[in-house]
């Protein structure tokens, strides 16, 4: 069974930019979650998508939204880029209780 | 507000030793305690989880502890090995509140051959 993917895996951007990031759930998952792992803040929730509806975000500013496409793959956008947006952001993907991770899109932040 | 606190941040096994590491957290809504494993340039990958209805659980090298009322649970690894070096996040969540993690700051263990 293919695990959760995400693309791009690295990805540079200067500030103000926009980034766009991808992610393809386990088959059968239909929720997806997105986190932020920055260095030295740790993993911090950023949104949740299920059946294509935002369920619930973290605490981070509206430039940071999403959307959960039919096929339940799911779209992370990052608006107007600062530096301190540079992080790893995991998506992980959930049929129930546990959450399943991909291996991340490095974002960096010129 | 951090609300599931991790320690140590570090720690340093020889080969064959039992790695502990502690979590506790303040949120007594938590239902599900899951610990990750992560490898340098890799995703979280799931190690062992437990909801508090339990208060062990085994799977292999790995143990997972459970005290509800001190709020507290912890990960031993038992006969750590090089392979095992890594850092490890343990996290909580809600599950009728929309089952996202909150996460430890982790703990980067290494284990010395």
């Amino acid at each position: 069974e293919a695990g959760v993917t995400q693309s791009p895996t690295h990805l540079i951007k200067t500030r103000g930019q926009q980034a766009t990031l991808r992610c393809s759930p386990i088959s059968g998952h239909t929720s997806v979650y997105w986190y932020q792992q920055a260095l030295g803040l740790g993993l911090q929730f950023l949104l949740w998508y299920d059946e294509g509806e935002e369920r619930n975000r973290g605490n981070f500013p509206p430039r940071f939204s999403g959307r959960q496409f039919p096929n339940y793959s799911s779209e992370l956008n990052v608006n107007a880029l600062e530096l301190e947006d540079s992080a790893l952001y995991l998506c992980a993907s959930s049929p129930s209780w546990t959450q399943y991770f991909g291996p991340g899109t490095r974002l960096l932040v010129l | 507000q951090q609300q599931v606190k991790q320690s140590p941040q570090s720690l340093i096994v020889q080969k064959g030793g039992i790695s502990i590491i502690n979590c506790a957290y303040e949120n007594t809504a938590f239902d599900y305690f899951p610990w990750y494993q992560q490898f340098p340039g890799k995703g979280p990958a799931l190690l062992i989880a437990i909801r508090p209805d339990v208060s062990e659980k085994k799977e292999g090298r790995f143990t997972i502890s459970f005290n509800k009322s001190a709020k507290q649970f912890s990960l031993h690894i038992m006969d750590s090995q090089p392979g095992d070096s890594a850092t490890y996040f343990c996290a909580a969540n809600h599950h009728n509140a929309g089952n996202m993690l909150t996460f430890g700051g982790g703990t980067r263990l290494m284990v010395k051959p």
